[in-house]
């Protein structure tokens, strides 16, 4: 079956970065691309970008560019998300997601999820 | 805050249907399809729905969707104990360049 499994939790400290990966098993990785989205405590849910696995273009929120920078390794059909210069309101559960594409509607829709990574930033 | 709006809260009891509406703008819902992600708690989001109102396999079909000009509808007929959980519409924003969720929505079977 089609799943993601994602790294374990990880605690930085201000300035810091971190590096989440994705395992991604049971399709065609290059067929796909992969999201990633996070959610703060409590909060609701912010998408970070995205990376086309096939040509490894790139499309991230306005927010977080020069900040992000997403990866892929097919020999290993991993994606990796590292944040940098990290902050206390980077501080949240960090999921990856298949991204499936509909070339008849420009659609995109994020199809299945990862468990989570859980970042803690603080000092 | 979200360019997507959602009602922060909804409830129903089963015999009943719960209405989750999504209104956005043109330059996101009126131009790009919508989809909607649920939340249990402590879980992972899943698909609910894509493409304004398609179904993927596994979703009970008391799960409904809809989209007309700049607002989309999530509706769960007859709603189970096990459909409490939070509820995001989704869409690709043209002005943003990026993809935007609602803030969510708390269902609650009473």
């Amino acid at each position: 079956q089609v799943q993601l499994v994602q790294s374990g939790a990880e605690v930085k400290k201000p300035g810091a970065s971190v590096k989440v990966s994705c395992k991604a098993s049971g399709y065609t990785f290059t067929n796909y691309g992969i999201s990633w989205v996070r959610q703060a405590p409590g909060q609701g849910l912010e998408w970070m970008g995205w990376i086309n696995v096939y040509n490894g273009n790139t499309h991230y929120a306005q927010n977080l560019q020069g900040r992000v920078t997403m990866t892929t390794d097919t020999s290993t059909t991993t994606a990796y998300m590292e944040l940098r210069s990290l902050r206390s309101d980077d501080t949240a559960l960090y999921y990856c997601a298949r991204v499936d594409y509909d070339i008849l509607t420009d659609g995109h829709s994020f199809d299945p999820w990862g468990q989570g990574t859980l970042v803690t930033v603080s000092s | 805050q979200s360019v997507l709006t959602q009602p922060p809260s909804a409830s129903g009891t089963p015999g009943q249907r719960v209405t989750i509406s999504c209104s956005g703008s043109s330059s996101n819902i009126g131009s790009n399809t919508v989809n909607w992600y649920q939340q249990l708690p402590g879980t992972a989001p899943r698909l609910l729905i894509h493409t304004n109102n398609q179904r993927p396999s596994g979703v009970p079909d008391r799960f409904s969707g809809s989209k007309s000009g700049t607002s989309a509808s999530l509706a769960i007929s007859g709603p189970q104990s096990e459909d409490e959980a939070d509820y995001y519409c989704a869409a690709w924003d043209d002005s943003l360049n990026g993809y935007v969720f609602g803030p969510g929505t708390k269902v609650t079977v009473l």
